[in-house]
């Protein structure tokens, strides 16, 4: 198993220029989540998924827009790149309900700088 | 209003020396706390996890402490080594398996040799 992928890497875009950022789990996970890390801030959730179909927002959803249309696949967009957008991304998946724990595994990150 | 706070920001600690990071939780409702270790370039992941209903869980070096009573836990590393230097978080969820996680803002540990 790969577990979470997330592509690009690394991305650098200019103020109002719009992209999206992927991500992949091979673990059949109903619940996705990105979160974006800035120095010093921790992690802070962006949107979440529950299942295809089905998604909320978190505590910092503004300037970004989600969807799930398969169980896998939970792409994060940016409309409108501002320079407040510049930090790291991670997407992270975890198990079906009714599990004894909540691990959620992460995706290597994508580094995402706006000029 | 943040929810999970975690001290030290960071911490030197000696080789073979222990390591210890706070976390204070506010919401009551919170019922799985877990550490995750983050190296450079890297995604978060999974250190040790603990639930309420015990006041202390321990994984080779690494032990969680928890009381309840005080809305606090801590993660003890025993014999830290260098290989222990990276970020560590703690976080805190409530309710069922794949709720969101609230994150601490993180400790930076670095182990001299």
């Amino acid at each position: 198993n790969a577990g979470v992928t997330q592509t690009p890497k690394f991305r650098i875009l200019k103020i109002g220029q719009s992209m999206t950022l992927q991500c992949t789990q091979d673990m059949n996970h109903n619940y996705m989540y990105w979160y974006r890390q800035d120095p010093g801030m921790g992690l802070k959730l962006i949107y979440y998924s529950v299942g295809a179909g089905i998604t909320d927002k978190g505590e910092v959803p503004n300037g970004y827009n989600v969807s799930r249309s398969t169980t896998e696949d939970f792409p994060l967009r940016l409309e409108l790149a501002a320079p407040s957008q510049t930090s790291v991304y991670f997407c992270a998946s975890s198990r079906v309900p009714g599990t004894a724990d909540n691990e959620q595994f992460f995706g290597p990150g994508t580094r995402l700088t706006v000029l | 209003q943040q929810q999970v706070k975690q001290s030290p920001q960071s911490l030197i600690v000696q080789k073979g020396g222990i390591s210890i990071i706070n976390c204070a939780y506010e919401n009551t409702a919170f019922d799985y706390f877990p550490w995750y270790q983050q190296f450079p370039g890297k995604g978060p992941a999974l250190l040790i996890a603990i639930r309420p209903d015990v006041s202390e869980k321990k994984e080779g070096r690494f032990t969680i402490s928890f009381n309840k009573s005080a809305k606090q836990f801590s993660l003890h590393i025993m014999d830290s080594q260098p290989g222990d230097s990276a970020t560590y978080f703690c976080a805190a969820s409530r309710g069922q398996a794949g709720t969101a996680l609230i994150f601490g803002k993180g400790t930076t540990l670095s182990v001299s040799s």
